[in-house]
């Protein structure tokens, strides 16, 4: 069964720190997804991992993927109150059909002036 | 068009009603998934549909009956539900092979 394990799930920084977010997988994959959810809101796709080493950024957030390490991370650089939400990391396993994404915990993160 | 149409936005049905949850998408996708999600929880995958043929069903109740009449449409049908089945529905759709999947904005259920 996928675990999919993120740390931590409760952040509160203030504006301009940097901090990392951590999402560990169980199971062989090299498809990992970032999403951001507001209050009452759907998912917003934030990046999306497809080989090991990959790497996007996004304004003050960057996303890496260490396959062989099973691990994910988000980093937040210089942060904003505009970025206080509950980020998701999810891994999808094609085994040759459709499996639907497996989500960590979330990490709910605010932002404090 | 990269976006996943859900309707109702919002709902509120007794234990003896039925209803349906409606989920579109024209983006040529071939895997159309629901998911739930309780409050303050990551969404738990319900379905998956992979060419409109049901590919996976993660233990879900009876209660829930999903439907994919052609490859936009995917249904959710809701009968003698729970007030613990009160949450927030998503339907999400991805290319096959999935490397990306869009989310819809949910149909928040309310069941009293």
């Amino acid at each position: 069964e996928l675990k999919v394990e993120q740390n931590p799930l409760f952040l509160s920084m203030q504006e301009g720190k940097n901090y990392t977010i951590y999402c560990n997988y169980s199971t062989t994959s090299d498809r990992l997804y970032w999403y951001r959810q507001d209050p009452g809101k759907s998912l917003e796709s934030l990046f999306v991992l497809l080989s090991n080493g990959a790497v996007k950024q996004e304004g003050r957030l960057m996303a890496s993927l260490d396959t062989k390490a099973r691990l994910s991370t988000l980093h937040i650089t210089a942060a904003v109150h505009d970025l206080s939400a509950t980020y998701f990391c999810a891994v999808d396993i094609w085994g040759g059909g459709a499996d639907g994404l497996t989500f960590g915990k979330g990490t709910h993160l605010i932002i404090q002036p | 068009d990269t976006e996943v149409t859900q309707t109702p936005k919002h709902l509120v049905m007794g234990m003896t009603n039925k209803k349906s949850l409606k989920c579109e998408q024209h983006m040529g996708h071939r895997a159309m998934y629901w998911y739930k999600q309780k409050a303050k929880k990551p969404p738990e995958l319900m379905f998956v549909y992979s060419y409109e043929k049901l590919s996976i069903n993660e233990s879900v109740p009876s209660r829930f009956s999903p439907e994919c009449p052609n490859s936009s449409l995917l249904n959710l049908h809701l009968h003698a539900l729970q007030p613990e089945d009160s949450a927030l529905y998503l339907c999400a759709s991805s290319p096959l092979p999935p490397n990306e999947a869009f989310f819809g904005q949910g149909t928040r259920l309310t069941v009293v």
